[in-house]
């Protein structure tokens, strides 16, 4: 079956300073993977998917990530953290043709002054 | 676009009590998912619709929850008896489209709590 672990579950990076967050996933072939966002008594937001092709992916609000296969990774990454990006960030996979996904446990991201 | 929309956002209720919540979904989009959020078992789906079928129930955790969609823009999830342990937030999300590419957009939440 596949998973997601998302290892940090919480992160305090400094405002201006550049963030990765780590995915990774359990899955026989290549899966969808995705990056959520969620502020604090909100509803979750996709940033950012990946399904095939350029393994480099952009996504809103300045945020990327790369898949590696050979990792099994899907880290998030910004080169320079702004305050309002303080909120908990989920991984999910989405197999191929199935419309479930399984997300990660979250990473908590605390930005400080 | 008014994106999902869920009610009531807070619930708060006492053991034994039934408890509803409703999802509308955005117009147009052809599959609704409802996901429990707790702090012990993170993100999970228990239950989603196809053009108004339920296609697959088996996140649903016991026969005290029950799900339904009468129409293509409302969706309800009953918890009766409901179990202080069934607090949690509970989330509504749709999308358009069978392709896995497509993006499944979330409600605000519900934050059920039951004392």
């Amino acid at each position: 079956a596949q998973s997601v672990t998302q290892p940090d579950i919480h992160i305090t990076v400094s405002e201006g300073a550049s963030l990765e967050l780590r995915c990774n996933y359990s899955y026989g072939a290549t899966p969808y993977l995705f990056w959520y966002v969620q502020s604090p008594g909100q509803g979750l937001q996709l940033l950012l998917k990946y399904f095939s092709g350029d393994t480099l992916v952009q996504g809103i609000k300045g945020f990327e990530a790369e898949f590696k296969r050979s990792q099994s990774s899907f880290n998030l990454r910004k080169p320079s953290v702004h305050w309002s990006d303080a909120a908990e960030y989920f991984c999910a996979v989405g197999p191929t043709g199935f419309q479930k996904l399984v997300f990660g446990t979250g990473t908590r991201l605390l930005v400080s002054p | 676009d008014a994106g999902v929309i869920q009610s009531p956002r807070h619930e708060v209720t006492e053991m034994g009590q039934e408890v509803t919540l409703r999802c509308k979904p955005i117009s147009g989009h052809d599959y609704l998912f409802w996901y429990r959020q707790t702090m012990m078992r993170g993100l999970e789906l228990l239950i989603y619709f196809n053009n108004n079928v339920p296609i697959d129930d088996s996140g649903m955790p016991e026969d005290r929850f029950s799900a339904k969609m009468p129409n293509a823009s409302f969706s309800t999830l009953k918890i009766q008896p409901s179990e202080p342990r069934d607090s949690a937030v509970y989330f509504c999300a749709s999308r358009q489209g069978a392709g896995g590419t497509d993006t499944q957009y979330f409600g605000p939440g519900t934050r059920l709590t039951v004392l």
